[in-house]
C-alpha cells in the first residue's frame, strides 16, 4: 500500500484564490482526518469523516473552509477565499477504526501571499 | 492549561545518551499516541498503546494510565533520532480526536 496520498505537496497561492488540496486515504481505513499545522498553535484538527460522512466539523476555521469526502478512497479540503493567515502545513490522515494507530500523509505546505 | 503536556520542550543530548520524553494529560483517555516528525517531513505514528509498555527497536514507550503519565525512552541515541516527537491522546469523551501535545524538540549531537 501507498500509504496516504496528499497533493499537492506545496501551494503558492495569492490572497483571495481558492485552494483545493486532496488526499487518497489507505484502503479500507473507515476514518479520515485534516489536521493543520502551524508554529503557534501546533496541530490542530479540522475535520474528520466515518465512511465518507462528516463527524466532526468544529476545528474548522470559518465559513471559508469546506471539506467533502465523495467517496472511499478521495477527499478534499478547500479554502475559499484563501488569506495569508491560512499559511500552514495540511496533512490527511486516516485509521482503520477506533483504537487503531493513524497513518498520517506526507503534508501539503500552504502558503497564501 | 493545555489537556496534554510534555516535558522538556526542548532537549539537546550527545550520541549514545539515554532520552526521556514526559507526557502528562488531563483527561481520561482510551489511548495514547507517540509521533514523530523530522524537520520539514511528515508525521510518523511511532507506537499507541492504552497500558503497560512497548518497545519497538531502540525505542520504549511506557504509559500508567492511574497517574496519567506516558514516557518515550530512546536508547543508545543517533543524530538521526533528532526529530520532533509529539504526544497525543485519545479523549474517552471525544470518538476518534486526537488532542496533542506542544511537542518536545530533540536534538542529537554527534
Amino acid at each position: 500500500d501507498a500509504g496516504v496520498i496528499q497533493s499537492p505537496r506545496h501551494e503558492v497561492t495569492e490572497m483571495g484564490q481558492e485552494v483545493t488540496l486532496r488526499c487518497k486515504p489507505i484502503s479500507g481505513h473507515d476514518y479520515l482526518f485534516w489536521y493543520r499545522q502551524t508554529m503557534m498553535r501546533g496541530l490542530e484538527l479540522l475535520i474528520y469523516f466515518n465512511n465518507n460522512v462528516p463527524i466532526d466539523d468544529s476545528g474548522m476555521p470559518e465559513d471559508r473552509f469546506s471539506a467533502k469526502m465523495p467517496n472511499a478512497s478521495f477527499s478534499t479540503l478547500k479554502i475559499q477565499p484563501s488569506e495569508p493567515r491560512d499559511s500552514a502545513v495540511y496533512f490527511c490522515a486516516s485509521s482503520p477504526g477506533p483504537n487503531y494507530g493513524y497513518t498520517f500523509g506526507s503534508g501539503t505546505r500552504l502558503t497564501v501571499v | 492549561k493545555n489537556e496534554v503536556e510534555q516535558s522538556p520542550q526542548n532537549l539537546t543530548a550527545q550520541e549514545g545518551e539515554f532520552i526521556t520524553i514526559n507526557c502528562s494529560y488531563s483527561v481520561g483517555i482510551s489511548a495514547l499516541h507517540w509521533l514523530q516528525q523530522h524537520p520539514g517531513g511528515g508525521i510518523v505514528s511511532l507506537f499507541m498503546l492504552s497500558s503497560g509498555k512497548k518497545k519497538h527497536g531502540r525505542l520504549i514507550a511506557t504509559i500508567n494510565i492511574q497517574e496519567k503519565h506516558s514516557s518515550l525512552h530512546i536508547t543508545a541515541s543517533h543524530p538521526r533520532d533528532s526529530a520532533v516527537y509529539i504526544c497525543a491522546v485519545f479523549e474517552i469523551q471525544g470518538a476518534q480526536k486526537l488532542v496533542f501535545g506542544q511537542g518536545t524538540r530533540l536534538t542529537i549531537n554527534p
